[in-house]
């Protein structure tokens, strides 16, 4: 089947301090991306979408300025925390799905990105 | 993506079907029901979607209402890496890969025990 993955798996960062976390959709083209958080014990949140040669678009209540997405290839899709805080802590999830055949309504899923700040 | 409701958990012994119910009233006539399963630190895997007839695949069965507005998740013998949250979550079909991204609500916390 489709495999998303993520880059990292776990990153610990001090606070006030940028990190970036790579969505990879290996086997397909994916002109959109998802990028969802999920706090301990709740239900993933979507975040923001990626759009392959364009601005992403967010959630009401995500800041766009904090939570930097770049999606400059059909299999490539940046988040960058910036100016991390221990509230961003979290685990972030990326999905894609792929442009074209039957599977065009199925989202594929990364194994997750745990982010600490201390 | 319209609403679901689903149990907050249930509870099944290894080795014997679960059937997972979901409630989704409102939907509309375009919309796929699709099951995704994650398990503790992992993102989520799909399962299965349908639109209006019965699917079936290595993983699981899914079983539509009559009239759409609920469905059942039947895993046939569960096993204990089938304990899991999940998600049946409604989809407008969109074509060539465009897409909005799912909603997800609680999902079921399925338990098996050994």
């Amino acid at each position: 089947g489709a495999v998303v993955s993520q880059h990292p798996s776990r990153v610990i960062c001090k606070s006030g301090t940028s990190v970036k976390i790579e969505c990879r959709s290996l086997d397909f083209q994916a002109t959109t991306m998802f990028w969802y958080r999920q706090f301990p014990k709740q239900s993933l949140m979507l975040m923001a979408t990626s759009n392959e040669g364009s601005k992403a678009t967010y959630e009401q209540g995500v800041e766009k300025d904090k939570f930097l997405i770049n999606h400059a290839s059909l299999t490539l899709s940046t988040l960058t925390v910036t100016s991390a805080h221990p509230e961003d802590s979290s685990f972030y999830i990326c999905s894609a799905s792929p442009n074209l055949g039957s599977s065009g309504n199925t989202i594929y899923f990364g194994e997750g990105s745990w982010l600490t700040v201390v | 993506d319209a609403k679901t409701t689903q149990p907050n958990s249930m509870e099944s012994n290894e080795e014997e079907p679960v059937h997972l119910p979901c409630n989704h009233s409102t939907i509309s006539g375009t919309d796929y029901i699709h099951w995704y399963r994650q398990l503790p630190s992992q993102g989520p895997e799909y399962v299965i979607h349908g639109l209006t007839s019965n699917v079936n695949n290595r993983m699981a069965s899914l079983a539509i209402a009559e009239d759409r507005k609920s469905s059942t998740l039947i895993l046939h013998r569960a096993t204990l890496r089938d304990a899991a949250v999940y998600y049946c979550i409604l989809r407008g079909f969109v074509s060539g890969g465009g897409a909005d991204g799912l909603t997800f609500g609680k999902g079921t916390h399925l338990i098996i025990q050994p």
